[in-house]
């Protein structure tokens, strides 16, 4: 019973490049969200997704930030031109149910971000 | 956007100590759910609670939800150092945002 898998789990870019973060859920999951953890931080919402529709993405920064989760394939979190203040850890988490009451939100290891 | 106040910010206690952590706002939630973090691993789900008043027990661990739905607490008994982490509360309302606390880290020593 494989949880949410998400990689790399760490990634190192320069300021500049381009991060890819991927995340697959659970088996069965339709509803993926990603949360950014800053240090000294709680968990930011960013981003609600389910196949192929962005439901919700009022946490994303304007500018430099995408999400996408396809009919196949991982749900991709993509930013652009990294900058020092993207480093943190970046969480992904699905679940069976749509809407923050639901009671089954399962996350993954995360992806930290290292942005040099 | 909906702050959760967590404290204390730091807790370390020996084991077979109890303790109780804290989770407050001025808003009030629908929902809230408690979660734990170990280093280098996302949040793990404890328990969800929604009705105001309501106590929710998970064998040493007791999840109590305020009258007014503004506040919860944590309180685990007995204390040990596999209870070691990151205790993050969590609210939600009817969107799709979880408004997460900074939550309280808690060291257990034996």
């Amino acid at each position: 019973n494989a949880g949410v898998m998400q990689n790399p789990r760490h990634l190192v870019r320069r300021r500049g490049q381009e991060a890819r973060l991927r995340c697959s859920p659970m088996k069965g999951h339709s509803h993926v969200y990603w949360y950014r953890q800053l240090p000294e931080e709680g968990l930011k919402f960013m981003v609600y997704l389910q196949k192929e529709n962005i439901i919700d993405e009022s946490g994303m920064p304007k500018e430099r930030f995408s999400a996408e989760f396809p009919k196949e394939g991982p749900s991709i979190l993509r930013i652009q031109q990294v900058v020092r203040g993207d480093s943190a850890a970046y969480f992904c988490a699905s679940s069976p149910l749509a809407g923050a009451r639901n009671e089954k939100l399962f996350f993954g290891s995360g992806t930290q971000l290292s942005v040099l | 956007t909906q702050l959760l106040e967590q404290s204390p910010q730091f807790l370390s206690i020996q084991e077979g100590e109890n303790l109780t952590v804290y989770c407050n706002s001025s808003s009030v939630f629908s929902s809230l759910q408690w979660y734990r973090q170990e280093p280098g691993e996302g949040p793990v789900l404890l328990v969800t609670v929604v009705t105001g008043g309501e106590v929710k027990k998970l064998k040493r661990l007791t999840f109590q939800f305020g009258d007014a739905r503004k506040d919860s607490s944590l309180h685990i008994t007995a204390a040990q150092p596999g209870d070691t982490g990151l205790y993050l509360c969590a609210g939600g309302n009817s969107g799709y945002a979880l408004n997460f606390g900074k939550g309280t880290s808690l060291l257990v020593t034996p």
